[in-house]
């Protein structure tokens, strides 16, 4: 069965700083992969994905993640954190076609940030 | 686009009764919606995938007695937690696949609490 892992429960990073969530996944394939942000009362919103080709996403909000084959991680990252990123992420698994299953999503257990002033 | 809702936001209810909550996509047709559990500072479960027309498909461990899933139309579906107890509360969030965009949107979520 196929499980995410997000090693980082909490990351408090300085605003302007870097910010590095790292996400390892096991799959029999390489699975289509994600990431979702979740700011308090609202719902999952999605930051990127990867589905194939290019392994450096650009995502929404200035983020990008960067598919590691060899290493089966796909790691999320943002040059400079506003105070505004300050939030739950969640990396996220879907089978890829053939087996497809609907693409039901398996979540690691996310990282929550915060952002120091 | 891709919006999706759930009614009620907020639901507080006595051990015992039944509590329905609704997923609706508002501007694009779900073929498939999916519910999740999450539980205070964890992840997402998946608890069933719900299709349009048919029954839906639980998880292992899910009750599909307790948690009963209606998809009746491609912008609805619901979820009625039956008999609540204490233990059933939780944070329940929806999601609906735009198969066009072969993507998952997610609604904001329903918090119960069960007294």
């Amino acid at each position: 069965a196929q499980s995410v892992t997000q090693p980082d429960i909490h990351i408090t990073v300085s605003e302007g700083a870097s910010l590095e969530l790292r996400c390892n996944y096991s799959y029999g394939a390489t699975p289509y992969l994600f990431w979702y942000v979740q700011s308090p009362g609202q719902g999952l919103q999605l930051l990127l994905k990867y589905f194939s080709g290019d392994t450096l996403v650009q995502g929404i909000k200035g983020f990008e993640a960067e598919f590691k084959r060899s290493q089966s991680s796909f790691n999320l990252r943002k040059p400079s954190v506003h105070w505004s990123d300050a939030a739950e992420y969640f990396c996220a698994v879907a089978p890829p076609p053939p087996r497809a299953a609907g693409n039901k999503l398996t979540f690691g257990g996310g990282t929550r940030v915060l952002v120091k002033p | 686009g891709a919006v999706v809702s759930q009614h009620p936001s907020r639901v507080i209810c006595k051990s015992g009764t039944s509590v329905k909550i609704e997923c609706r996509s508002l501007d694009f047709q779900a073929t498939t919606m999916f519910w999740y559990r999450q539980f205070p500072k964890q992840s997402l479960m998946l608890m069933a995938t719900s299709n349009e027309g048919s029954k839906a498909t639980y998880e292992q461990g899910v009750e599909k007695d307790k948690f009963l899933i209606n998809h009746a139309s491609l912008t609805l579906s619901t979820l009625t937690v039956t008999s609540a107890h204490p233990e059933d509360s939780s944070f329940y969030i929806c999601s609906a696949r735009d198969r066009t965009r072969n993507e998952q949107f997610f609604g904001p979520g329903t918090r119960l609490t069960v007294l």
